[in-house]
């Protein structure tokens, strides 16, 4: 069964940076897209950020694209999101999940990792 | 303001049938297929359904996913305590290259 495991979070001042890891395993984790989904306290979910299974391929929400840098490692099967200049409405709980495919877009994700939370506040 | 529009609550007897309704535009599920999803309380999502009405393995046939046009529905049948929780619909949308979830329902029994 897909495991994915992340870290990473936990509080930070605005206008901080932290960088969440997801850390991948029981697939071929370069031959899927991830994706990050976050979910603010007694909210729905909200799509963050995407990446193909070889990296070269991203999207990402309005709210985040240029604060935000997904990335990933297929050699440690491990999936990034940098996240800058960090603001009090980016408090959530951040999961990583797989997409159905090698690309990017086109579908939303199948299995979701147990999240971490990051707050934001002073 | 969420891209797909859900109804916040449904509710019904033990037993039961529930459907819960999902709806968006030609740029999301009028032309990609839609997942949805389980959250108990607590917990990370969980797929339910997938590519509009495939269940994987694990999951009950008492759960059933369509979609026609530009709306899908989610159906559960013979209601258990064991199904309340949160969910929610997914798709991609091809004008905002992202993807996009509804608001959620909550579905308690009775």
């Amino acid at each position: 069964e897909v495991q994915l495991l992340e870290s990473g979070g936990g509080l930070v001042q605005p206008g901080g940076s932290l960088r969440l890891s997801c850390a991948a395993s029981r697939f071929t984790f370069n031959s899927y897209g991830m994706t990050w989904v976050r979910q603010a306290p007694e909210k729905g979910l909200e799509w963050v950020s995407s990446i193909s299974g070889s990296g070269d391929e991203t999207y990402y929400a309005a709210s985040v694209k240029g604060r935000f840098t997904i990335s990933r490692d297929n050699s440690n099967n491990t999936l990034y999101l940098q996240m800058n200049s960090l603001r009090a409405e980016d408090t959530a709980v951040y999961f990583c999940a797989c997409l159905p495919g090698i690309s990017a877009s086109g579908a939303p994700p199948d299995f979701w990792g147990q999240g971490t939370l990051v707050t934001v506040s002073s | 303001q969420s891209v797909l529009t859900q109804p916040p609550l449904v509710s019904a007897a033990p037993g039961q049938k529930v459907t819960i309704s999902c709806s968006g535009s030609s740029s999301n599920i009028g032309n990609n297929y839609v997942s949805w999803y389980q959250q108990l309380p607590g917990t990370a999502p969980k797929l339910l359904i997938f590519d509009n009405n495939k269940r994987p393995s694990e999951i009950p046939d008492r759960l059933s996913g369509s979609k026609s046009g530009t709306s899908a529905t989610l159906g559960i049948t013979g209601l258990q305590t064991g199904d309340e929780a949160d969910y929610y619909c997914g798709t991609w949308d091809d004008s905002l290259s992202a993807v996009v979830f509804g608001g959620g329902t909550k579905v308690t029994v009775l």
